[in-house]
């Protein structure tokens, strides 16, 4: 079965620290993946995603991601943790089975940053 | 404001009420995804519309749940006979068809009593 794994349910970092979130997925080789954040009571908003193009992907707020096939890994990375950092982050692929195209979403990373 | 909305943003209900949420896309988007999500976990899909027809409905989904969108717009969720275990956050995502970028709309954050 398809699955993203997020390894880490609490992350917590220094200001101005590297952040480095992991994702990996199983199955197939998707031909997205995303990175999406979330804050308190609010939805989603999408950091980045991946989609075969390029294997480094930048996206909003400084963070980036590679895609690395042979470790089927998609990492989250900052190099420098601000204080608004401070949220959950959810991996997520395709649902490649039959006609659905919902998203699968890792159980998320929650991301505390210290002063 | 074009982004994805729902409403209401909070519902507290009691044990055996109905409640019914509503979400409306991104007028060109022409799929519409639910998702809930519980405490310490990520979004689960429930169910989709591609325009009007819905067109999975995931095994989350019990009899006491049913959507519509009977013009291909907005969307209702609706729970029958809510359970304490129905409390939950419940999202909506819309996105263009053949594109799997999805934009999540707020929320509706259920409290069943």
């Amino acid at each position: 079965a398809q699955s993203v794994t997020q390894l880490g349910s609490h992350v917590s970092v220094s200001e101005g620290a590297l952040v480095l979130l992991r994702c990996n997925y199983s199955s197939s080789v998707p031909p997205y993946l995303f990175w999406y954040v979330q804050y308190p009571n609010q939805g989603l908003q999408l950091l980045l995603k991946y989609t075969s193009a390029a294997t480094l992907v930048k996206g909003i707020n400084g963070f980036e991601a590679e895609f690395k096939k042979s470790e089927t890994s998609f990492h989250l990375t900052k190099p420098s943790a601000h204080m608004s950092d401070a949220a959950e982050y959810f991996c997520a692929r395709p649902n490649q089975v039959g006609s659905q195209g919902n998203l699968i979403f890792g159980k998320g990373t929650k991301l505390s940053v210290k002063p | 404001d074009t982004g994805v909305s729902q409403n209401p943003r909070h519902k507290i209900t009691k044990r055996g009420q109905n409640v019914t949420f509503r979400c409306d896309p991104i007028s060109e988007h022409n799929r519409l995804y639910w998702y809930r999500q519980t405490l310490g976990q990520g979004p689960e899909f429930l169910t989709y519309f591609q325009n009007e027809a819905q067109l999975e409905k995931s095994r989350l989904l019990s009899d006491r749940f049913s959507a519509e969108r009977p013009k291909g717009s907005f969307s209702t969720l609706e729970i029958q006979r809510t359970e304490q275990g129905d409390s939950a956050m419940y999202l909506c995502a819309s996105s263009l068809e053949e594109d799997y970028e999805q934009f999540f709309g707020p929320g509706t954050r259920l409290t069943v009593l």
